[in-house]
């Protein structure tokens, strides 16, 4: 099973600043994603990530707002830009393992924009 | 990826079996039934997964109908750490997207 390492776990920031959260894998995966979770909803996925390559991202994510670099094989980050209150939500990056075909969580970053 | 469909919330009494229904009536053959779990406050965490024939693991048992159009996660003995948001999720098994999650299962186990 792989190891993600996600980090902040929690930050507080101010509006109209941005976040960069980063997330680990502890062996090389080809994918790699990254999730929003507003307060009491589930899991909405932002992009995916690709090696190399600019992010695929969602309807209504666009990568001014979210920037999201994947400079090798195990590791990722993610950029929430322009923080208003509504970015307040629990951001999760995840893994694919194309033997086990399961997908690992890291523990997820919890923004508060103040 | 099929459309799932789960009971929003469910109780248990701890020490007994939890028994976690999920309607999928239109998945495809060369979909798997996916389990995940989201513990308060965590990151999700894979349960358990299957395509046609029942699974068990350390964690739990798979029951699949013979029609595949809905299955059962079981957890055998539940404890008051297994109360969380469980989520069914079909798709296929070697495609490499990303998980779609539907509004899952809240299982509370009780004293």
């Amino acid at each position: 099973s792989a190891v993600i390492s996600q980090k902040p776990s929690r930050d507080i920031c101010q509006r109209g600043t941005s976040l960069t959260i980063q997330c680990q894998v502890d062996s090389q995966v080809t994918m790699m994603f990254w999730y929003r979770q507003q307060p009491g909803q589930s899991l909405t996925l932002i992009a995916t990530a690709n090696q190399g390559s600019e992010a695929t991202y969602e309807s209504g994510f666009v990568i001014d707002k979210f920037p999201i670099s994947r400079p090798n094989l195990t590791f990722s980050t993610l950029t929430v830009s322009n923080l208003s209150p509504e970015d307040s939500s629990i951001y999760l990056c995840s893994a694919y393992n194309p033997v086990s075909t399961e997908a690992f969580f890291g523990q997820g970053t919890r923004l508060t924009v103040v | 990826d099929a459309k799932t469909t789960q009971p929003t919330s469910m109780d248990c009494a701890e020490g007994r079996a939890a028994n976690l229904p999920c309607n999928h009536s239109t998945i495809s053959g060369n979909e798997y039934v996916y389990w995940y779990r989201q513990i308060h406050s965590q990151g999700p965490q894979y349960i358990i997964h299957g395509l046609k024939n029942n699974e068990t693991n350390e964690m739990a048992s798979l029951i699949i109908t013979e029609d595949r159009k809905s299955s059962t996660l079981i957890l055998p003995h539940a404890t008051l750490r297994d109360t969380a948001v469980y989520y069914c999720i079909v798709r296929v098994g070697n495609s490499g997207y990303a998980l779609n999650f539907g509004k899952g299962t809240s299982l509370l186990v009780t004293p």
